[in-house]
């Protein structure tokens, strides 16, 4: 079955950096592209970007443009998220999701918890 | 960026009613590239309808989509007791960014 198991919560601080792990098992990693969105507590649903799977090419929402970097390791089956310069305004649960090509985000990890506090 | 509004915001009905929830999108969607999902507490978003009116895999009938252009819903025909939770819409066009409405709680009256 289609399994996308993410790393564990962080507490970092303002100015660090933090790198979230995907792993996805149970289907050809390559046949998808791996978005990322997170969710600020209380808070709705963020779009913050994606990794192709066709061509490895990734698209960011413009707020995050030069903090963010998505990248993925096929020999492993990992995809990654890597926030620059934290702000208390990251403090969020980032999720991982399979693109599809119907349409949407088909599978989801079960969520990481990124806590930005001095 | 298209920007989704749902409405209301909040939606509050007895197990056995009809809920009705509304996606405005800022501009058109192209190809109806628009879709629906789930989130209780705690819990990750799960998809319940892709291309405006397709179900996903497992989703009860209950649930049905409609809609195109800039105007969407998602209606629950029978509120069921595991189906008071929080719904997004979000639209995934051609090329990014793909955003996400603001998102609709039902809750129980």
């Amino acid at each position: 079955q289609v399994q996308l198991v993410q790393s564990g919560a962080e507490v970092k601080k303002p100015g660090a950096s933090v790198k979230v792990s995907c792993k996805a098992s149970g289907y050809t990693f390559s046949s998808h592209g791996i978005s990322w969105v997170r969710q600020a507590p209380g808070q709705g649903l963020e779009w913050m970007g994606w990794i192709s799977d066709y061509n490895g090419n990734t698209d960011y929402a413009q707020k995050l443009q030069g903090r963010v970097t998505m990248t993925t390791d096929t020999s492993t089956n990992t995809a990654y998220m890597e926030l620059r310069s934290l702000r208390s305004d990251d403090t969020a649960v980032y999720y991982c999701a399979r693109n599809t090509r119907m349409g949407g985000f088909d599978f989801w990890g079960q969520g990481t918890l990124v806590t930005v506090s001095s | 960026e298209i920007v989704l509004t749902q409405s209301p915001g909040t939606l509050s009905l007895s197990p056995g009613e009809r809920a009705t929830l509304s996606c405005r999108a800022s501009q058109s969607v192209s190809s109806s590239y628009l879709a629906w999902y789930q989130q209780k507490p705690g819990q990750a978003p799960r998809l319940l309808i892709y291309a405006a009116s397709s179900r996903a895999t497992g989703i009860p009938d209950r649930f049905s989509g409609s809609g195109s252009g800039t105007d969407f819903t998602l209606t629950i025909s029978r509120l069921e007791p595991e189906d008071f939770a929080v719904y997004y819409c979000q639209q995934y066009g051609s090329s990014p960014p793909w955003t996400f409405g603001q998102g609709t709680k039902v809750e129980i009256k």
